[in-house]
């Protein structure tokens, strides 16, 4: 299926260490973006890298992109307790394609 | 402000059942979608609706059924209820039919629970 597949599943880390999740894709894309979720809430989206893009940045956000292995990354540095959530990828076509998630626990 | 509202927040009902889930959404979007994400966290598209027609059903019962009266509104229609219904549906708006155009805003899904 053209879906996002995080990895890992669920990650625990320490206030203040950095957070690293993967997403790997089967499909060429047009553009992939990241979303979070917080515990019974809706997604919001984070950040958009298009295909034609290798890094982009968002305040504390790190996205990275590498089209020829169909994966990309979101590191996420000095977390915070408030960054604890889920955070899912999504490849684009017609429609919205997600995986079922990083799940991140920041202790505080 | 509420950008994507859906309502009710909670359903929970009988097997056999027919219920609806109501979903607004005031930023001006032309392309509405409800999604569902099951007990593993994996989010599945339903229906998308631009400008008030259906573009995408992507194998869903016709149990379901989408009614979209404008293109700031988008029902969802569920007959029948069965158990494996239990989910959390999420309704989302987007500006354009592609996500090149912009990223998916999410209402605060509506948790619905088959007994």
């Amino acid at each position: 299926s053209q879906q996002g597949e995080e990895d890992p599943q669920a990650l625990s880390i320490q206030e203040g260490e950095n957070a690293t999740m993967n997403c790997s894709y089967k499909t060429s894309i047009n553009n992939l973006q990241w979303y979070r979720q917080n515990s019974g809430r809706g997604l919001v989206h984070l950040i958009l890298i298009r295909s034609n893009e290798r890094e982009k940045h968002s305040g504390r956000l790190r996205v990275t992109l590498d089209t020829s292995k169909k994966s990309s990354s979101l590191l996420i540095t000095a977390s915070r307790a408030a960054d604890t959530a889920s955070y899912f990828c999504a490849t684009d076509g017609n429609q919205f394609y997600f995986g079922t998630g990083t799940s991140l626990t920041v202790i505080p | 402000d509420t950008a994507v509202s859906q309502t009710p927040k909670y359903l929970v009902t009988q097997m056999g059942n027919d219920k609806s889930i109501k979903c607004e959404q005031n930023l001006g979007h032309d392309t509405m979608y409800w999604y569902k994400q099951d007990s593993k966290k994996f989010l599945k598209i339903m229906f998308s609706y631009n400008n008030k027609e259906l573009i995408i059903n992507e194998t869903v019962p016709n149990r379901f059924s989408p009614k979209s009266p404008d293109k700031a509104h988008l029902n969802l229609h569920i007959n029948s209820l069965e158990l494996g219904d239990s989910a959390v549906y999420f309704c989302a708006s987007s500006l354009g039919q592609s996500s090149y155009n912009s990223p998916l805003h999410f209402g605060n899904g509506t948790r619905l629970t088959v007994t």
